[in-house]
């Protein structure tokens, strides 16, 4: 059974702060996806890589794809309180329907 | 801007109950799926849909069945709800498969078995 672990389960950091969010597995994936959940409504995509060792930046947002597509990594850097939310990443295979998705992580940017 | 819509927001029923979750798409995407979300395992697929009439089951699909009879619908049933199928259920739709394919997801529907 495919398995992705988050690291940290809940974060709570102050205004500005930088973090850094784990997303680990022991299988490979063909992609892997970082959600953002807010309360009260469904997650959202925010990015999909495919490639081993490729790196995104969206905004403040960086997410990276391990080298060996097994585990990847997402780092926001100067924190605002509309970061707030639930961070999940999600595995994909190729040829099939199914995402995976791992634990996730609460994070709280405290103002 | 694709829209996902559910039912209900908040829904409370008894135990032995029969429960149905409605969930509309109007992106007229191939695929919709079933999760449920718990706090620390993330979302689990309970089933999945990739035509009309089509199912296949997912990861955790004891206890519940579906039905897409329209393209745009697609229903969960709770055939006898019972408390530990207490959780949030999310609906979601996608397009043709592929490794950029995007899941919208629906808002949510909390359920409270008692």
């Amino acid at each position: 059974t495919q398995l992705l672990e988050q690291s940290p389960q809940f974060l709570s950091i102050q205004e500005g702060e930088n973090l850094t969010v784990y997303c680990n597995s022991s299988s490979v994936f063909s992609s892997l996806q970082w959600y953002r959940q807010e309360p009260g409504e469904g997650p959202v995509l925010l990015v999909t890589v495919v490639t081993g060792g490729e790196v995104k930046k969206l905004k403040r947002l960086t997410f990276q794809f391990g080298d060996a597509r097994k585990d990847s990594s997402l780092h926001i850097t100067a924190a605002q309180p509309g970061d707030t939310g639930l961070y999940l990443c999600a595995g994909g295979t190729s040829g099939t329907y199914k995402y995976i998705f791992g634990t996730g992580t609460r994070l709280k940017v405290l103002a | 801007d694709v829209k996902v819509t559910q039912s209900s927001r908040y829904l409370v029923k008894r135990t032995g109950e029969k429960v149905f979750l409605e969930c509309v798409q109007d992106m007229d995407h191939e695929n919709m799926f079933w999760y449920r979300q718990d706090p620390g395992l993330g979302l689990r697929l309970i089933y999945f849909s990739y035509d009309v009439k089509m199912k296949e089951k997912g990861d955790i699909p004891e206890g519940y069945s579906v039905s897409r009879e329209k393209k745009e619908r697609f229903s969960l049933i709770l055939e006898s709800a019972s408390t530990n199928q207490t959780s949030m259920y999310l609906c979601a739709s996608s397009p043709l498969m592929g490794l950029y394919v995007k899941q919208y997801f629906g808002p949510g529907t909390r359920l409270t078995v008692t």
